[in-house]
């Protein structure tokens, strides 16, 4: 089952403009990370925050983490046409054991950036 | 460097049939992992393997379908008497775990189709 919900379902901007989206989840975490798909293919990495991180920023993206909340965000600053993607959180869950390699998907956020 | 590769890319099958798919994971990664993606939701955790021995399985893995990793390199994942239900994106990822960190590298996926 899906631990994230992401937020919102899909979002449509103009280039330049910055784009935002939250994600949620439900159980106790070592770290959080955000993927990005294009269509029909595979995922790609784009960050990770750990549990006693704030904040992390990667060129033009930021994420935020606030683990009282359960929540974080992406935000993508000065989008790009080329940014036009799904984009999933995935959670790694806190402590060891077998599960500690399993990630849990949100079901992703449809961005959608217009020339 | 090559990233993760996954043979075949496209499987259109009919129902009953039995399927294969291969993963090379990236080279000197310990641990291999099998998500399952259908249509508009994030992938879905099937099963992992650390070096050849397979640590998690999900209950989503019915007993159709088996992974093996030979020699903690390459995997298969093998359906068999495929359903319509099992048309999905079957994705492979690989990872080197160390520190905490597991940052999972995906390839570009198989897309099975069940006719």
């Amino acid at each position: 089952s899906q631990q994230g919900e992401e937020d919102p379902q899909a979002l449509s901007i103009q280039e330049g403009e910055n784009a935002t989206m939250n994600c949620s989840y439900k159980t106790s975490i070592n770290n959080l990370q955000w993927y990005r798909q294009n269509s029909g293919r595979g995922l790609v990495h784009l960050i990770l925050i750990r549990s006693n991180e704030r904040e992390k920023h990667s060129g033009r993206l930021r994420v935020t983490l606030d683990t009282s909340k359960k929540s974080s965000s992406l935000l993508i600053t000065a989008s790009r046409a080329a940014d036009t993607a799904s984009y999933f959180c995935a959670t790694l869950p806190k402590g060891g054991g077998t599960s500690y390699g399993k990630l849990t998907f949100g079901q992703g956020t449809i961005l959608t950036v217009h020339p | 460097d090559t990233g993760v590769s996954q043979d075949p890319r496209h499987k259109i099958t009919k129902r009953g049939q039995n399927v294969t798919f291969r993963c090379d994971p990236i080279s000197e990664h310990n641990r291999l992992y099998w998500y399952r993606q259908t249509l508009g939701q994030g992938p879905e955790f099937l099963t992992y393997f650390q070096n050849e021995a397979q640590l998690e399985k999900s209950r989503l893995l019915s007993d159709r379908f088996s992974a093996e990793r030979p020699k903690g390199s390459f995997s298969t994942l093998e359906i068999q008497r495929t359903e319509q239900g099992d048309s999905a994106m079957y994705l492979c990822a690989s990872s080197f775990a160390a520190g905490g960190v597991d940052t999972q590298y995906f390839g570009p996926g198989t897309r099975l189709t069940v006719l």
